[in-house]
């Protein structure tokens, strides 16, 4: 079955980088556009960046615009976020999600499980 | 860019029918039939409910639907079941190539 799997998440301080990896199995990876959404604790859900499936189109929300980038090695079925300048209100549960199967394609279906990124001091 | 707004709770008995709102502008919700809805239990990730305004994705109950009225979209459970509790968001694409998700509204059953 279709399947995503987050890793990479931990504890760093602010200003310092991290690497987000999401694995995919179970679909033809190369096919699809990927979408990263995150979840700050107890609050709502956030759309952070997309990539088309060949790598050529990236997309970012202004908030971490400039500090986050997208990309994908579709030999290995793998996504990546590589953050930089890591802020306190970066702090969230990370998730990759797969672009829709049909109709408008706007939409995520499936989704990882998420990993969490805590930037404290 | 602004969280579309939803309601903060809705409740609602068992069997009963309840109405989660999702408000945007003419740049979302408005100018684009790509509305999706997410449901979200405690810990866990999102489900897919709705998707391009009003399609169901195999596999989810007919209880959901959803529907859109200019810049205001709608989800709608019916027959309301215990396992309905959860996190409810809705989602647009917008004019800048990016999304935008709801601001989250809390299901209760009574």
């Amino acid at each position: 079955q279709m399947q995503l799997v987050e890793s990479g998440g931990g504890v760093v301080q602010p200003g310092r980088s991290l690497r987000l990896s999401c694995a995919a199995s179970g679909f033809t990876f190369s096919s699809y556009g990927i979408h990263w959404v995150r979840q700050a604790p107890g609050k709502g859900l956030e759309w952070v960046a997309a990539i088309s499936y060949d790598g050529s189109d990236k997309y970012y929300a202004e908030s971490v615009k400039g500090r986050f980038t997208i990309s994908r090695d579709n030999s290995k079925n793998m996504l990546y976020l590589q953050m930089n300048s890591l802020r306190a209100e970066d702090t969230a549960v990370y998730y990759c999600a797969r672009r829709g199967e049909s109709g408008s394609h706007k939409w995520f279906d499936p989704w990882g499980q998420g990993t969490l990124v805590t930037v404290s001091s | 860019q602004s969280a579309l707004t939803q309601p903060a709770s809705v409740s609602g008995s068992p069997g009963q029918s309840i109405t989660i709102s999702c408000t945007g502008t003419n740049s979302d919700v408005g100018g684009y039939n790509s509305v999706s809805w997410y449901q979200q239990d405690p810990g866990k990730a999102p489900k897919l409910m709705i998707y391009d305004v009003s399609n169901r994705p195999s596999g989810v109950s007919n209880r959901f639907s959803g529907s859109k009225s200019g810049n205001t979209a709608s989800l709608t459970i019916s027959g309301l079941q215990a396992e309905d509790e959860a996190d409810y968001y809705c989602c647009s694409y917008s004019s800048t190539s990016t999304y935008v998700f709801g601001t989250g509204t809390k299901v209760s059953v009574l």
